[in-house]
């Protein structure tokens, strides 16, 4: 089946450092969306990207939809300590919500 | 509005032991779906439902059942835990149409021992 690969699994940064993650893909995606998800909570939903192309933010955060379709990076500018969590990719071919595919998670921490 | 809500937050079960998750949205929303989330393993997908009367398997769907026959809920059965399914639960939902990105709960953590 698809895969996502995310990177980086893991990072620790120093609070007002820029952060930048990415996901990759041998498959072609129609979608890109980039979820938060804090300790004891289920994932929020930062940002959805639906053209190739396509550059959004939300405040601190800016996401890529990939010309090739293959892949999406997310920054996020001059961190905060509230920015800790993990930030899972995922991407959606053809079809319904059931062909939505997640990458592994980038745990973030930051150190104030 | 609640949302996705779960319940129960937290749970423990012998193996053997059957229990039934609960997920309920007050959202309308067509699609419902199940995913459990492992260390290491992101969110995989365990089953789903286009709508009420209809369900079909994910990525890993042995050992849980669903049935969809309302809208708003859409529970999942474990009919005999094993360990292996000790994991933290998620249910999501979404509108359905195209590329619509799915709204979570907030999880349920399933421990079998």
């Amino acid at each position: 089946g698809q895969q996502l690969n995310q990177s980086p699994q893991s990072m620790f940064i120093q609070e007002g450092e820029d952060v930048s993650m990415n996901c990759t893909s041998s498959s072609i995606f129609n979608t890109w969306l980039w979820y938060k998800q804090e300790p004891g909570e289920g994932p929020v939903l930062l940002i959805a990207l639906y053209k190739a192309g396509e550059l959004t933010s939300n405040g601190r955060l800016t996401a890529q939809f990939g010309i090739t379709r293959k892949d999406s990076f997310l920054n996020i500018s001059a961190s905060i300590p509230s920015d800790v969590g993990i930030y899972f990719c995922a991407g959606q071919g053809k079809g319904g919500s059931e062909k939505l595919v997640f990458g592994k998670g980038t745990k973030l921490t930051v150190n104030p | 509005n609640a949302g996705v809500t779960q319940t129960p937050k937290f749970q423990v079960l012998k193996t053997g032991q059957s229990m039934t998750l609960q997920c309920a949205q007050d959202m309308n929303h067509e699609y419902m779906s199940w995913y459990r989330q492992d260390p290491g393993m992101g969110l995989r997908l365990i089953h789903y439902s286009v709508g009420a009367g209809i369900t079909d398997q994910g990525e890993v769907p042995n050992g849980y059942n669903v049935s969809r026959s309302t809208t708003e809920d859409f529970p999942l059965r474990l009919l005999s835990a094993a360990p292996s399914q000790t994991s933290v639960y998620f249910c999501a939902s979404s509108p359905g149409t195209g590329s619509s990105p799915l709204h979570f709960g907030n999880g349920t953590r399933l421990t079998v021992t």
